[in-house]
């Protein structure tokens, strides 16, 4: 099965832009999907497909994709923005779904 | 409003049983494929497994490591989803949340992503 690898932690500094990255041979052809979750809460969906964000979701948040790579940009990092987040994508072999292992944001 | 309200979640002996439950309202609950995703201690998101629509046929897909012990339902007429956990191990206990799954497609592809969750309900495993 496929995998997804995180990085397990990022910080960024109020107000300055920070890329959160997810790899793995399944994002060459699917596209990844982004999920925050603070603790104790259920996660939300922030970024889908090519760069879609459901509504609510501030404009911030954005996604790409490169080979086997895909990001999530949050420009303008703001307070309540410090969370995990994963990244998922569908396994390259199968129909299941994958998760990356998270990746802890912290805001300074 | 969109709502998925999971019960059923509790303390269950190692090569127990659990059945956990899931309401959902405020959407088209037939149209959409539905999952089981957990969350264990200390630990990141784990897909659990899917009951496809109608449409699809109901076709279930499980994650390797619940295969053959987990058993995913769904009522389209109750607007609810199942999971049926038998044989079960430490290494289950998690918070379990159900989840809507839609699908982006992109040429002749698709790629799965998941627009609502319930607020989860833990199950624990444990003598």
């Amino acid at each position: 099965s496929s995998e997804l690898t995180q990085d397990p932690a990022v910080s960024v500094a109020l107000g300055q832009t920070v890329r959160i990255t997810c790899q793995g041979d399944s994002l060459r052809s699917y596209y990844a999907s982004w999920y925050q979750q603070k603790p104790g809460q259920a996660p939300v969906l922030v970024v889908y497909g090519k760069n879609n964000r459901p509504s609510g979701i501030p404009d911030r948040f954005s996604g790409s994709s490169s080979g086997n790579t895909a990001s999530l940009t949050i420009t303008g990092a703001q307070a309540e923005d410090e969370s995990d987040y994963y990244c998922t994508s569908r396994d390259s072999s199968d129909n299941s779904v994958v998760f990356g292992g998270g990746t802890k944001l912290t805001v300074l | 409003e969109v709502q998925l309200v999971e019960s059923g979640g509790g303390l269950a002996q190692p090569g127990g049983s659990l059945r956990l439950s899931c309401a959902a309202s405020g959407f088209t609950f037939s149209d959409h494929y539905m999952d089981w995703v957990r969350l264990a201690p200390g630990k990141g998101l784990e897909w659990v497994g899917r009951a496809r629509n109608k449409a699809n046929s109901y076709i279930t897909e499980y994650a390797a490591s619940v295969r053959g012990r987990f058993t995913i339902s769904r009522d389209d007429s109750k607007n609810s989803l199942y999971l049926q956990m038998n044989s079960l191990k430490t290494e289950d206990t998690a918070v379990y949340y159900c989840v809507s799954e839609l699908n982006y497609w992109h040429g002749s592809a698709y790629s799965p992503y998941f627009d609502y969750w319930g607020q989860g309900t833990l199950v624990t495993v444990s003598s």
